[in-house]
């Protein structure tokens, strides 16, 4: 079974400050993929990032990006020039590949607030 | 907008009763999931349906079902309800029982589920 932990229940930043969430991982699975997702207070679940394991080069989206380092079984996210609109919850989340697609494993979840 | 419809939004209900979730998915994918948020448990997957056959099934309770109809569409039911089914119940889609092409999952808006 695979667990996603997400050490930081809280976090904040100023505007326009760089920020980073942390996520750590434990499986035995080799295919797998790996997600940030967020939720603000409209509850809607947003894919923020993904990132497939076999592929080392880390994923950016625009002012998101992360830090794979798949040896430590660690997922980052960070966030730069941050925004009042990145306020949300964020929900680090890991898929096995092959039968078990779609069966996301969620971490407990950060809640970052961003201040102006 | 993810292009995933769930009805009801908002759902009260006494302890005992019985509901039906339903959710539609984005137009031309073929499978649905279901998962809770709750305070206690978190993010977790219940089920998975692909072109109205069940393909994974997570940590549901005997008294949840689903299914999918020929149309695509997915009802989750829930019944005996007790207070610690309060929650909110995410329907997501994907195009292949593998993910779509990217490898994510489209997300609804969510019911919240409040037992009473």
């Amino acid at each position: 079974a695979q667990t996603v932990t997400q050490s930081q229940p809280e976090m904040s930043v100023q505007e326009a400050e760089t920020v980073t969430l942390s996520c750590t991982y434990d499986t035995s699975e080799s295919n797998y993929y790996l997600f940030w997702y967020k939720q603000p207070p409209s509850r809607q679940m947003i894919l923020v990032i993904r990132q497939e394991a076999y592929k080392q080069q880390n994923a950016t989206e625009n002012r998101f990006s992360v830090n794979f380092q798949k040896a430590a079984k660690s997922f980052s996210l960070k966030i730069s020039d941050s925004q009042l609109g990145d306020t949300a919850m964020y929900f680090c989340a890991f898929m096995a590949g092959g039968t078990s697609y779609g069966k996301l494993t969620f971490g407990q979840g950060t809640i970052l607030t961003v201040h102006p | 907008d993810s292009g995933v419809t769930q009805t009801p939004k908002h759902l009260i209900t006494a302890t005992g009763q019985r509901v039906t979730l339903r959710c539609s998915p984005r137009s031309g994918d073929l499978s649905v999931y279901w998962y809770q948020q709750s305070l206690d448990q978190g993010l977790q997957f219940l089920i998975q349906y692909y072109n109205g056959e069940e393909r994974a099934k997570g940590n549901i309770l005997e008294r949840f079902s689903a299914q999918q109809f020929p149309d695509l569409h997915s009802e989750l039911n829930l019944s005996s309800l007790e207070l610690g089914d309060s929650a909110l119940y995410f329907c997501a889609s994907s195009l292949l029982s593998s993910g779509g092409p990217t490898g994510e999952l489209f997300f609804g808006e969510g019911s919240r589920l409040t037992v009473l």
